[in-house]
C-alpha cells in the first residue's frame, strides 16, 4: 500500500509562512489533497489537486507537488490556523484513498 | 447546499455488529460519478479510510478491514449505511462520512463518536 510521510509537528510564529510536507514515492505524479482539522471538529478540505482551493478557503493556503514531496504552504499564519493537517492521495495500484499520519501545526 | 450527517449507537459491546447511517442532502446517487465513503479517527490518532460506494454500486474497502465491513446505499432515502462486524475496543473512534469529488473528500459530516466497551 502507498505510504505518505508527514512530520509530526511544525511550529511557526504568527505572520510567518508555514510549510508542511508530505512525502511519497513519485508523489509528484499524483493529485494531493490537504485537510485542516481543528480540535474537536471534522476535517475540512483546504487544498485539492495539489494547489486548488475550495470555495471559502483563503488564498493564504496554497500547495505544491513535485518529485517525492508535496507541500502545503500557509502564508501569514494566524492563531486560528493552529490545527492538525492531513495529506491524502489516491493509491492507483490498490484503487483506494490513503491518508498521511497528520502534522500538528503550532502557532507560537 | 451539501450536508452529510452520521447517526448510530454511541456505545457498542465487543463482538457486536455496528451499524452507522449517513444521511445526506444537496446531491443524489442518481447522478453519475457520485461516491460517498466512511473515514474513522480513533481518539488522538490519524484519519483512517474504511469504505466507499459509487453511484453505480461499485464498492471499495480498506484491505485491513474488508472482511468486517459492508457498505450499502439507499438512493431513494439519500442514505449510505456501513456495518462493521465483531467490533473490538480498538474500533472506538469518531466515524465520519464524506462526499468524494474527484479523488478528494470534498464535504464531510460532523462525525459520530462510537465507543466499544462492555
Amino acid at each position: 500500500s502507498y505510504v505518505l510521510t508527514q512530520p509530526p509537528s511544525v511550529s511557526v510564529a504568527p505572520g510567518q509562512t508555514a510549510r508542511i510536507t508530505c512525502g511519497g514515492n513519485k508523489i509528484g505524479s499524483k493529485s494531493v489533497h490537504w485537510y485542516q482539522q481543528r480540535p474537536g471538529q471534522a476535517p475540512v478540505l483546504v487544498v485539492y489537486d495539489d494547489r486548488s482551493r475550495p470555495s471559502g478557503i483563503p488564498e493564504r493556503f496554497s500547495g505544491s507537488n513535485s518529485a517525492n514531496t508535496a507541500t502545503l504552504i500557509i502564508s501569514r499564519v494566524a492563531a486560528g490556523d493552529e490545527a492538525d493537517y492531513y495529506c491524502q492521495v489516491w493509491d492507483t495500484d490498490s484503487d483506494h484513498p490513503v491518508f498521511g499520519a497528520g502534522t500538528k501545526l503550532t502557532v507560537l | 447546499q451539501i450536508t452529510l450527517k452520521e447517526s448510530g449507537p454511541a456505545l457498542v459491546k465487543p463482538t457486536q455488529t455496528l451499524t452507522l447511517t449517513c444521511t445526506f442532502s444537496g446531491f443524489s446517487f442518481s447522478s453519475s460519478g457520485v461516491a460517498v465513503g466512511w473515514i474513522r479517527q480513533p481518539p488522538g490518532k490519524a484519519l483512517d479510510w474504511l469504505a466507499l460506494i459509487y453511484w453505480d454500486e461499485d464498492k471499495r474497502y480498506s484491505p485491513s478491514l474488508k472482511t468486517r465491513l459492508t457498505i450499502t446505499k439507499d438512493t431513494s432515502e439519500n442514505q449510505v449505511v456501513l456495518t462493521m462486524t465483531n467490533v473490538d475496543p480498538v474500533d472506538t473512534a469518531t466515524y465520519y462520512c464524506a462526499l468524494l469529488r474527484g479523488s478528494s473528500w470534498y464535504f464531510w459530516g460532523q462525525g459520530a463518536l462510537v465507543t466499544v466497551s462492555s
